[in-house]
């Protein structure tokens, strides 16, 4: 079955410290995979997705995610947080063969940020 | 990018009673999604919606606790059916699109339900 873990609940880092967020997948098929960023109180924002050619994919808000076949990952990162990044992270593997487009989304991680 | 709207924002309803959700887009749309978070909770698919069918609802999930209507491409509803304190979650609704040659969802801004 499709799954999507999200290993860490909860992690803090300082702000100016660099970030990494992690995501395995199990899906059958080539997969597209998203990393969504939910502040409180707010919806969910696409920060970055994935589909084919490059592994490494950039997005918004200086992230950056790469997407590594052989372990089944695609972990976020980004060199310097700032303190607004604080929120919710949620990775997720879109199902376009047979199964209409739907996302399967991972626990989440929230993320704090120290001053 | 679509633009989605979801009405109510939120709501505080009595046990027993049901609540319709509504999803709007500004452009035409083949499917939407309707998803329920949970307090503290990750994001779990309700049912696919496409116009002109019935929706496809996933494993535990019921038209009789949870109808969706799809009348045109722009607009959708959800009904939370007799509700119980379970149902307090957040409702989002979501569609696709094809964007920079793939595929990605966009979402509401949800629908934050207290259910005393």
């Amino acid at each position: 079955a499709q799954s999507v873990t999200q290993p860490d609940i909860h992690i803090t880092v300082s702000e100016g410290a660099s970030l990494e967020l992690r995501c395995n997948y199990s899906y059958g098929a080539t997969p597209y995979l998203f990393w969504y960023v939910q502040s409180p109180g707010q919806g969910l924002q696409l920060l970055l997705k994935y589909f084919s050619g490059d592994t490494l994919v950039q997005g918004i808000k200086g992230f950056e995610a790469e997407f590594k076949r052989s372990q089944s990952s695609f972990n976020l990162r980004k060199p310097s947080v700032h303190w607004s990044d604080a929120a919710e992270y949620f990775c997720a593997v879109g199902l376009y063969y047979n199964q209409g487009g739907k996302l399967i989304f991972g626990q989440g991680t929230e993320l704090s940020v120290k001053p | 990018s679509a633009v989605i709207s979801q009405k109510p924002s939120r709501d505080i309803c009595q046990r027993g009673t049901s609540l319709t959700i509504q999803c709007q887009v500004d452009s035409q749309v083949t499917m939407m999604f309707w998803y329920r978070q949970q307090p503290g909770q990750s994001l779990t698919l309700i049912a696919t919606a496409n116009q002109g069918s019935e929706a496809t609802y996933e494993s535990g999930f019921v038209i009789d606790k949870f109808p969706i209507s799809r009348p045109n491409l722009t607009f959708s509803t959800l009904t939370v059916s007799n509700m119980s304190p379970e149902d307090s979650s957040i409702y989002l609704c979501s569609v696709e699109g094809w964007t920079s040659g793939s595929y990605e969802q966009y979402f509401g801004p949800g629908t934050r339900l207290t259910v005393t």
